[in-house]
């Protein structure tokens, strides 16, 4: 069964960056049709897609965030990794990780997340 | 607020049937992308429910379907239980906004 675990600190100052790992066991990072996505949920409010990656390190941003993102991907360590820089209290929100199938081609459009981390929450506060 | 717009609670008593809408528009749902659920008890990692409007992962108990029309589309669970209390997202893809969208969630409550 594939797992997926999210690191880094709970407490990040605001204008820092904001930066968390995720490992992944039982499986791969290195498929196809598979990118690794990152996705937060800010205290009572809706789930937030930030962006995701592919083993190649060719990535997929969320357009509101993606001045601000920069992801990476580790295959000999099985991680893939976010920066989200220059935070604010309106970053403050749990932060999952997540297996992104995607699949794109004529007349067809879909993706989805398969297996998600348990969540990591990120503070932002002096 | 989200583009995709879901119910803030449903609640139904053990054996009924309950459905949480998730409402979208011409750019998401309605230009045909497909909609996917997810199951999220706190402080657990979110489950994929449904994914392609109507097709359950391997596990997930056939309770639970989805369906999609137009510009809206439905999560029905049948035979309700109270392990079934939990937080429902739906989720597509929007063309204006070039990303994956999530709906508010829904909680549901099982009496």
């Amino acid at each position: 069964q594939l797992q997926l675990q999210e690191s880094g600190p709970g407490l990040v100052k605001p204008s820092e960056t904001l930066s968390l790992t995720c490992t992944v066991s039982g499986g791969s990072i290195g498929s196809t049709y598979l990118y690794w996505g990152w996705i937060r949920q800010p205290p009572g409010k809706e789930l937030e897609w930030i962006g995701s990656i592919y083993f190649s390190g060719a990535t997929y941003y969320n357009p509101s965030l993606k001045s601000r993102v920069t992801m990476s991907v580790d295959t000999s360590k099985n991680q893939f990794s976010l920066n989200l820089n220059s935070v604010t209290a309106a970053d403050t929100a749990v932060y999952y990780c997540a297996r992104h199938y995607q699949l794109l081609g004529p007349g067809t459009h879909t993706e989805y997340f398969q297996y998600w981390g348990q969540g990591t929450l990120v503070t932002v506060s002096s | 607020q989200s583009v995709v717009t879901q119910p803030p609670s449903v609640s139904g008593a053990p054996g009924q049937r309950v459905t949480i809408s998730c409402t979208g528009s011409g750019s998401n749902i309605g230009a045909g992308y497909d909609v996917h659920w997810y199951q999220h008890f706190p402080g657990r990692a979110p489950k994929l429910l449904i994914y392609g409007n109507n097709n359950r992962p391997s596990g997930v108990p056939d309770r639970f379907s989805g369906s999609k029309s137009g510009t809206s589309a439905s999560l029905a669970i049948t035979g309700l239980q109270a392990e079934d209390e939990a937080d429902y997202y739906c989720q597509s893809y929007d063309s204006s906004l070039r990303g994956v969208v999530f709906g508010g969630g829904t909680k549901l409550t099982v009496l």
